[in-house]
């Protein structure tokens, strides 16, 4: 079993629907969640950080942890052409200096 | 805002020849840099982790004599793929830790090796 479970899609919506992205984990260390943007052939683009449990929105986006499941979730209102990339959620058992943890992906195409 | 500098972001070179990558932090100091591997529609695979005025850390799996990294100085990090074969066209990334107001790791730009 992995440690971090994300489905790879790829996943197809239209332009304005709302987007719901998750990542299921196994280590019950993870503390800090992070939602990274990849568009192709470039870096990951951080889009989202939350450390702990909870709620966070910034924009058209908002992640949400739930520890207790071990369950992370990303969500995308209002999704635009310009959304469609892969997502990629990583974990750490804390920041600075320790290794991520990243899922395999998710590719999500917006259609006008 | 804290910036990794990756550079080529694309390498086209012949079979058995080397080639270097290099990785700088802009306006914060990175201690620490991971390097990754990616092909393609997959995730990123964590290659090592290079510490500056240290050995490299690698990962199992991946040679240590192949993909040699230097991380000379504070904000300079180095992966030079030796000998290269077609088996490691890939996409090359590096990260480095912000560890301050941020704390979380800022990626590079990438690069695209193609080995003919």
């Amino acid at each position: 079993q992995k440690e971090v479970e994300q489905d790879p899609g790829p996943l197809s919506v239209p332009e304005g629907a709302i987007v719901s992205l998750n990542c299921t984990y196994s280590n019950s260390a993870f503390q800090y969640f992070m939602w990274y943007r990849q568009y192709s052939r470039k870096g990951p683009e951080l889009l989202m950080y939350t450390y702990s449990s909870g709620n966070k929105e910034d924009g058209r986006f908002t992640a949400q942890v739930d520890k207790s499941s071990k369950y992370i979730s990303l969500f995308i209102r209002d999704s635009q052409p310009s959304d469609s990339a892969t997502y990629l959620c990583a974990m750490s058992p804390s920041g600075g200096y320790n290794k991520l943890i990243f899922g395999a992906g998710t590719r999500l195409a917006v259609h006008p | 805002g804290a910036v990794v500098s990756q550079h080529p972001s694309r390498v086209i070179c012949k079979s058995g020849t080397s080639v270097k990558i290099e990785c700088r932090s802009l306006d914060f100091q990175a201690t620490t840099m991971f390097w990754y591997r990616q092909f393609p529609k997959q995730s990123l695979m964590l290659m090592a982790t290079s510490n500056e005025g240290s050995k490299a850390t690698y990962e199992q799996g991946v040679e240590k004599d192949k993909f040699l990294i230097n991380h000379a100085s504070l904000t300079l990090s180095t992966l030079t793929v030796t000998s290269a074969h077609p088996e490691d066209s890939s996409f090359y990334i590096c990260s480095a830790p912000e560890t301050g107001a941020l704390d979380v790791d800022i990626f590079g730009s990438g690069t695209q090796l193609s080995v003919l």
